[in-house]
């Protein structure tokens, strides 16, 4: 079983700031599939990024994503006050088939 | 623009079973590049996928509820349906309905999620 951890668990930032989430997989994943999700409280998850490194259709170009084999990371350039939310990875790969993150919350300071 | 849309009693008792299903508008469910598939959050906590299937039937579920699981699909009313029986506090949880990408199997549309209590 594939296990993603993703640190910090919290991450305290200003509007403007630069945040940097991991995502870590206790075995390789193929970075096709890789992907990121947003979510705001009360709210759906929302694909960021797919295959590591792809934005999904309207997302902003200050999400970015990058990493291969269990070092994956997603970077929000420049925080907007819409970005604070709980981050989640997802992975495709041996059973269970699909895993999850426990998420990165990304709050105010 | 695809939307998903679940529905299906929000309270259920223990012992019995819960059942959902997904409505998709906008898009056919019949399609060659997707699955469709079930995620479960339950309050305050993380996702955890249930199960998919694709719209000749074909399924995969988590291990860990297979023994309790069954989806299935209705392509002529452009819906998919999960079941979960012997339901405890447990099964306590939003159920969001979620199409798959077959190329990158990611969730890339999302239902607005169902909060389904077990209690008696």
């Amino acid at each position: 079983e594939v296990v993603l951890t993703q640190s910090p668990g919290t991450l305290s930032l200003s509007p403007g700031e630069r945040a940097t989430l991991s995502c870590r997989a206790s075995q390789s994943v193929s970075s096709t599939y890789l992907a990121w999700y947003q979510q705001t409280p009360g709210q759906a998850p929302r694909l960021l990024i797919y295959g590591a490194s792809s934005r999904a259709t309207g997302i902003p170009d200050r999400f970015s994503g990058s990493g291969s084999g269990t070092d994956f990371t997603l970077t929000i350039s420049r925080l907007e006050p819409e970005d604070f939310a709980v981050y989640y990875c997802q992975q495709y790969g041996s059973s269970p088939l699909f895993t999850f993150g426990p998420g990165t919350k990304v709050d105010i300071k | 623009q695809l939307q998903l849309q679940e529905s299906g009693p929000g309270l259920v008792k223990p012992s019995e079973t819960l059942s959902l299903t997904c409505t998709v508008s906008g898009g056919s469910i019949s399609s060659n590049n997707y699955y469709w598939g079930w995620i479960r959050q339950p309050p305050g906590k993380g996702l955890e996928w249930i199960g998919s299937i694709y719209y000749s039937g074909s399924t995969y579920y988590i291990p860990s509820l297979k023994s309790r699981v069954t989806i299935s699909v209705d392509t002529s009313k452009n819906q998919f349906s999960l079941k979960l029986s012997s339901v405890t506090a447990a099964d306590t949880a939003v159920y969001y309905c979620a199409r798959q990408s077959i190329l990158y199997w990611c969730f890339d549309y999302w239902g607005q999620g169902a909060l389904v209590t077990v209690s008696s």
